[in-house]
């Protein structure tokens, strides 16, 4: 897997938009781009993944820089219920998925 | 359709006691896995398996055994609990290692 880098905790206001970075400046050429989210002490939740190009699903958009060294999921109308730690994990489809420390993100009204 | 489902949700064990944390999934996937996690910390992978009869270590092995009798089924056995391994222990499935599921967890408590 290559290592990635996110900020510990970010806050965001209700109903703006959520920018979450990652750093992955070691990402191999066929490794994903993976977003998890564990809202309080429950099991992670996917969210979105992508190879290469930008996506968009119902609850959130995944950019991918062109040389693939970061990207940044995107909660475009952030909620209270969107508090939660937010994995970035960059890896091969078919290798198991290792987490790290995460992003702790608040939601405040 | 349940997903993934994890029993028991709660256990207290004594120091040395032995039991197993039993895991299913009705998705028909190929891959589960077994993580912990300690308060305040991220997911740390215990054991891995691919598919069927096949099992792998991951970061933190130690202390426990795993089985995959079956495609549904993952159990995770602490032989001998320690109180360093209370946690936060969670099951996943996934079919392609790119979209996991988990279950809700099971809390242990080692004293």
């Amino acid at each position: 897997d290559a290592k990635t880098t996110q900020p510990p905790s970010m806050d965001c206001a209700e109903g703006r938009a959520a920018n979450l970075p990652c750093n992955h400046s070691t990402i191999s050429g066929n490794e994903y781009v993976y977003w998890y989210r564990q809202i309080h002490s429950q099991g992670p939740q996917y969210i979105i993944h992508g190879l290469k190009n930008n996506e968009t699903n119902e609850m959130a958009s995944l950019i991918i820089t062109e040389d693939r060294k970061s990207s940044t999921l995107i909660l475009p109308h952030a909620t209270l219920r969107d508090t939660a730690v937010y994995y970035c994990i960059a890896n091969n489809a078919g290798n198991m998925l290792t987490f790290g420390g995460g992003t702790r993100l608040m939601v405040k009204p | 359709n349940a997903g993934v489902t994890q029993t028991p949700k709660f256990q207290v064990l004594k120091t040395g006691q032995s039991m197993t944390l039993q895991c299913a999934q009705d998705m028909n996937h190929n891959s589960m896995y077994w993580y912990r996690q300690d308060p305040g910390m991220g997911l740390r992978l215990i054991y891995y398996s691919a598919s069927e009869g096949t099992t792998d270590k991951g970061e933190v092995p130690n202390g426990y055994n795993v089985s995959r009798l079956n495609k549904r089924e993952f159990s995770l056995r602490l032989e001998s609990a320690a109180p360093s391994q209370t946690s936060v222990y969670f099951c996943a499935s996934t079919r392609d290692s790119i979209q996991a599921f988990f279950g809700q967890g099971t809390r242990l408590t080692v004293v």
